[in-house]
C-alpha cells in the first residue's frame, strides 16, 4: 500500500542552525506538500513541490520524483520554527496521506 | 484565507453512542477530507470526497461513515464510539488536486 515515511522523528538544533528533514513514499504520486503543525495543533500549508527545487524564505524543498523522496530544508533556524513538520503524498483522485511528522525544536 | 470550521471543538461521549462530527467550507472547494491524529502521531485518512453525495473510503474507514449532502458540508460518523475512537479529528478542504489543502482547527473526541 501508499507509505510515507519521514526522518527523523525528532530533531533538537540550536537557533541559527540549519535544519534538513527527509519524506519518503512508496508509490509514484501526483503531488507532495509540506505542512507546519503548531504546537498547540494548528496545521497549514508550506509549500507545494511535486518535483525539482521550490524556495520560501528560509525553506528549501528538493523532490526527486523517481526517487520517490523529498527534503524540506530550513536555514538559518529560529525558536518560532519549533512544531511538527508534515509530508503529505498526492494520488489519483485525490487521496492524500500524511508521514508520521518530525518534531522539530529550536533552543534559544 | 480560506475558511474551514469543524463543531463542536471538543466533545465527550460514550462507549455505543452516535457521534456526529460537522465540518463546513464557503470556499467552494470540491474536495474534502476527515483525518484522525493520536498523540504524537501523524494524520491518518479516514474518508474524503471529491463531491458532492459521494464519499470515498480512506486508510482507516472501518468503524467511520461519511456524508457529503452538498458541497460545503462533509460530516463524519461514529454510529457506534469506541474507546479507541479517542482522538483529535481534522477536516480539510482544497479547491483541487494540485491546490493547497486547507484545515479546520480540529474536534478533540473522548469516548469514555
Amino acid at each position: 500500500g501508499q507509505q510515507v515515511q519521514q526522518s527523523p522523528a525528532s530533531l533538537v538544533l540550536q537557533e541559527g542552525e540549519n535544519a534538513e528533514l527527509q519524506c519518503n513514499f512508496s508509490s509514484t504520486a501526483t503531488q507532495l506538500q509540506w505542512f507546519y503543525q503548531s504546537p498547540g495543533g494548528s496545521l497549514v500549508s508550506l509549500l507545494s513541490n511535486p518535483s525539482g527545487t521550490k524556495h520560501t524564505g528560509r525553506l528549501t524543498s528538493t523532490t526527486v520524483t523517481k526517487e520517490r523522496r523529498s527534503s524540506l530544508h530550513i536555514s538559518s533556524s529560529q525558536t518560532t520554527d519549533s512544531g511538527t513538520y508534515l509530508c503529505a503524498i498526492g494520488y489519483n483522485q485525490g487521496k492524500l496521506i500524511f508521514g508520521q511528522g518530525t518534531k522539530l525544536s529550536i533552543k534559544p | 484565507e480560506a475558511a474551514v470550521t469543524q463543531s463542536p471543538r471538543s466533545k465527550v461521549a460514550v462507549t455505543g453512542g452516535k457521534v456526529t462530527l460537522s465540518c463546513h467550507q464557503t470556499n467552494n472547494h470540491d474536495y474534502m477530507y476527515w483525518y484522525r491524529q493520536d498523540t504524537g502521531h501523524g494524520l491518518r485518512l479516514i474518508h474524503y470526497s471529491y463531491v458532492a453525495d459521494s464519499t470515498e473510503k480512506g486508510d482507516i474507514p472501518d468503524g467511520y461513515k461519511a456524508s457529503r449532502p452538498s458541497q460545503e458540508n462533509f460530516s463524519l460518523i461514529l454510529e457506534l464510539a469506541s474507546l479507541s475512537q479517542t482522538a483529535v479529528y481534522f477536516c480539510a478542504s482544497r479547491l483541487g488536486v494540485a491546490e493547497t489543502l486547507y484545515f479546520g482547527s480540529g474536534t478533540r473526541l473522548t469516548v469514555l
